[in-house]
């Protein structure tokens, strides 16, 4: 079975530049997940889909972060424009529904410069 | 919210050593999983652990729900075992019971 797919790996842009990252969650699964982890701490719940539909994004900045999942299987998070403190590993996960066993992506790696 | 706290935040082993990493929760909890974040930053799924106790190779974990914590044995330890080990709950109660929250992690160091 393909586990969770992300891109780009690793990504280096300069301050108040944009970026994407797409994530292609497990075949079948529901729930998906991105999280930042900035170097040193835990991973930090950004924003949640049950299929194509928004279950939490209450940690999300929303003035520079934009999410969508469209069709309820892949994902894109944007940012828009890119601060220093968005440096970070951002990670997509995905489980079948929710409050199941969770499966993460390899991560893309953001410096912002 | 519920808090997920992780001791020790470091440990430096020997190889061949073993060790018991902890997870407290301040909350009831819906669910439970360890991880294994190795040097390249992958998670690593080790167990889905609600309750009771499950065992894999050199590997095994216990959740105490109903006293909220949760351990994470590993015997005769490895230098591939290094990394970072996490916890992360669901929580039962209250506005989180979707979300997937993560303890502060254990930093493991093995030896050769």
């Amino acid at each position: 079975e393909a586990g969770v797919a992300q891109s780009p790996r690793y990504k280096i842009i300069e301050k108040r530049q944009s970026v994407a990252f797409w994530c292609n969650p497990i075949s079948g699964h529901a729930t998906l997940y991105w999280y930042q982890q900035i170097l040193g701490q835990g991973p930090k719940l950004l924003i949640q889909f049950q299929n194509n539909g928004v279950v939490d994004d209450s940690q999300l900045p929303k003035d520079r972060f934009s999410a969508e999942r469209l069709k309820g299987v892949d994902s894109t998070l944007k940012i828009q424009p890119a601060k220093l403190e968005d440096s970070a590993v951002y990670l997509c996960a995905s489980s079948w529904g929710e409050n199941t066993e969770a499966f993460f992506g390899q991560g893309t790696r953001l410096t912002v410069v | 919210g519920i808090q997920v706290e992780q001791s020790p935040p470091d440990l430096i082993l020997q190889e061949g050593a073993n060790s018991t990493l902890r997870c407290n929760f301040s909350d009831s909890v819906n669910n439970l999983q360890w991880f294994h974040q190795n040097p390249w930053g992958q998670l690593i799924n080790l167990f889905y652990i609600p309750s009771g106790t499950k065992q894999n190779g050199r590997l095994s974990a216990t959740t105490v729900a109903t006293e909220r914590y949760s351990l994470l044995y590993i015997s005769s330890s490895q230098t591939t075992d290094s990394g970072v080990y996490f916890c992360a709950v669901n929580p039962l109660y209250g506005g989180a019971t979707n979300k997937l929250i993560f303890g502060t992690g254990t930093l493991l160091a093995v030896q050769p």
